[in-house]
């Protein structure tokens, strides 16, 4: 069983560009959660997505924003790039439903650096 | 909101040692995530803990949950150093919040 893919692993752009990064979740997960980890800050929650809804966010500025689509696959956005940007993100995938223990399961993360 | 709050944050052991990381969280929850992340890699899912006085145990680490005192132990029991890593622990449901981690190194 393939496991949650994020693209793409290492990207570097400039100050004032936007980015956008994929993730495609195990086969048969619906919620999809994105996280920033950085040295200083850790892991921070983004956002989470069910069956193409955002059911919850966390506390990032609006230059944030992801999506579901109808296959589950996820894609977060970052506009306006800050240098404070750079960090690793991370999706992770879970099972939904009477079998959800609400474990996560995450991909290997993209690496953003910001210049 | 909910906070996670582990310690120690940095554990430094001699391999053949035994100790424990705790992970307090500040709101109700009877469940609770461990997970390990080794240095440049994701994070793997430890032990998935899901309600009061559950306890997992895989190898040398054994975790256990009291929701009560809102309180998760992950203990090491003779250390050795294939389990140095940072583990975090994770609280929440559907916007899982986790602890600032626990980077352990485990020294011959």
């Amino acid at each position: 069983k393939a496991g949650v893919t994020q693209t793409p692993r290492y990207l570097i752009k400039t100050r004032g560009q936007q980015v956008t990064l994929s993730c495609s979740p195990i086969s048969g997960h619906r919620s999809v959660s994105w996280y920033q980890q950085t040295p200083g800050q850790g892991l921070q929650f983004l956002f989470e997505y069910f069956s193409e809804t955002q059911r919850n966010k966390g506390n990032f500025p609006g230059r944030f924003s992801g999506r579901q689509f109808s296959n589950s696959r996820s894609e977060m956005n970052v506009s306006t790039l800050e240098l404070g940007d750079s960090a690793l993100y991370l999706c992770a995938s879970t099972l939904q439903g009477a079998m959800n223990t609400g474990e996560l399961f995450f991909g290997e993360g993209s690496r953003l650096t910001v210049l | 909101e909910l906070k996670v709050e582990q310690n120690p944050l940095f554990l430094s052991m001699q391999e053949g040692k035994n100790y424990t990381i705790y992970c307090n969280y500040s709101t109700t929850s009877d469940r609770l995530y461990w997970y390990r992340q080794d240095p440049g890699k994701s994070l793997e899912s430890l032990f998935v803990l899901l309600s009061n006085g559950a306890v997992k145990q895989e190898g040398r680490l054994m975790a256990s949950l009291d929701t009560k005192a809102r309180l998760s132990t992950l203990h090491i029991t003779a250390a050795v150093h294939d389990l140095s890593a940072t583990y975090f622990c994770a609280v929440g449901n559907n916007d899982m919040r986790f602890g600032a981690g626990t980077r352990l190194t485990v020294k011959p």
